[in-house]
C-alpha cells in the first residue's frame, strides 16, 4: 500500500537558520510528490511539486525539495527560516495513474526569534 | 478571489442533527474532492467528482454521509444524524488537467464540532 511518513511531528529552528523537514514515501512507479503548507485558519497552500521532471524542485517562499528515488525520500529544505514560515507542513504522494492524494501526518514547524 | 471557497467556515451542532456544507471550486476545474482532517492528522480522502459524476467514495464515508455535485459546479456534503466522531475539518479541493501535472487546490475548510 502507498504511504507517506513524515519523520518529525515537530521541528524547531531559530530564525535565519536552515530548515529541513523529512519525508519518506512508499509508492508504485513514478509517483507525483507534493509539499503543502497550512497556516492556522487558512487553507492548504501548494509549496512545490515533483512530477518526474527535474529531481530538485524549487517552490514558493524559498523552499525546495529533492526527489531521491534510491532513498524514497522527498525532503523539504529552506536555507534561512523566517518567522512567517511557522506552520504545519504536509508531504503528499499521488501514486502513478491515480488521482488520490495520500497525506503524511504533518510536521509542525516552529521558528524561534 | 478566485480560489476554492467553502461555507460555512465553522459549524457547531448537537449530536443527531443533520448538517450540510458547500464547496465552490475554481470555476474552470472539473474535478472536485472532499477530505476530512482530524486533529493531529493529515487530510484523508472521502470522495471525488468529475463534473457531476461521483466516481469514488472512501470507506470512511458511511451511509450517513452523502455528497452531490448536481450541475458539475458547486458541491454539497451532508452528514445525517451527526455523531461526536464526525467532529473534524472538512476540506474541499478542485483540480483540472488530468495526468501527471494535476494539482489540487484546497479551500479553507469547514470546521465541524458535534456536541
Amino acid at each position: 500500500a502507498q504511504s507517506v511518513t513524515q519523520l518529525d511531528s515537530h521541528v524547531s529552528v531559530s530564525e535565519g537558520t536552515p530548515v529541513l523537514l523529512r519525508c519518506n514515501y512508499s509508492s508504485s512507479y513514478s509517483p507525483s510528490l507534493f509539499w503543502y503548507v497550512q497556516h492556522p485558519n487558512k487553507g492548504l497552500q501548494l509549496l512545490l511539486k515533483y512530477t518526474s521532471a527535474a529531481t530538485l524542485v524549487k517552490g514558493i517562499n524559498g523552499f525546495e525539495a529533492e526527489f531521491k528515488k534510491s532513498e524514497t525520500s522527498f525532503h523539504l529544505t529552506k536555507p534561512s527560516a523566517h518567522m512567517s514560515d511557522a506552520a504545519e507542513y504536509f508531504c503528499v504522494v499521488r501514486p502513478s495513474g491515480t488521482y488520490k492524494y495520500i497525506f503524511g501526518t504533518g510536521t509542525r514547524l516552529k521558528v524561534l526569534a | 478571489d478566485t480560489g476554492v471557497s467553502q461555507d460555512p467556515r465553522h459549524k457547531i451542532t448537537k449530536r443527531g442533527q443533520n448538517v450540510t456544507f458547500r464547496c465552490d471550486p475554481i470555476s474552470e476545474h472539473n474535478r472536485l474532492y472532499w477530505y476530512r482532517q482530524t486533529l493531529g492528522q493529515g487530510p484523508e480522502f472521502l470522495t471525488y467528482f468529475q463534473n457531476e459524476a461521483q466516481l469514488e467514495k472512501s470507506r470512511l464515508l458511511s451511509d450517513r454521509f452523502s455528497a452531490e455535485r448536481p450541475k458539475g459546479s458547486f458541491s454539497t456534503l451532508e452528514i445525517q444524524r451527526t455523531e461526536q466522531g464526525d467532529s473534524a475539518m472538512y476540506l474541499c479541493a478542485s483540480s483540472t488537467l488530468p495526468g501527471p501535472q494535476e494539482t489540487q487546490y484546497f479551500g479553507p475548510g469547514t470546521r465541524l464540532l458535534v456536541l
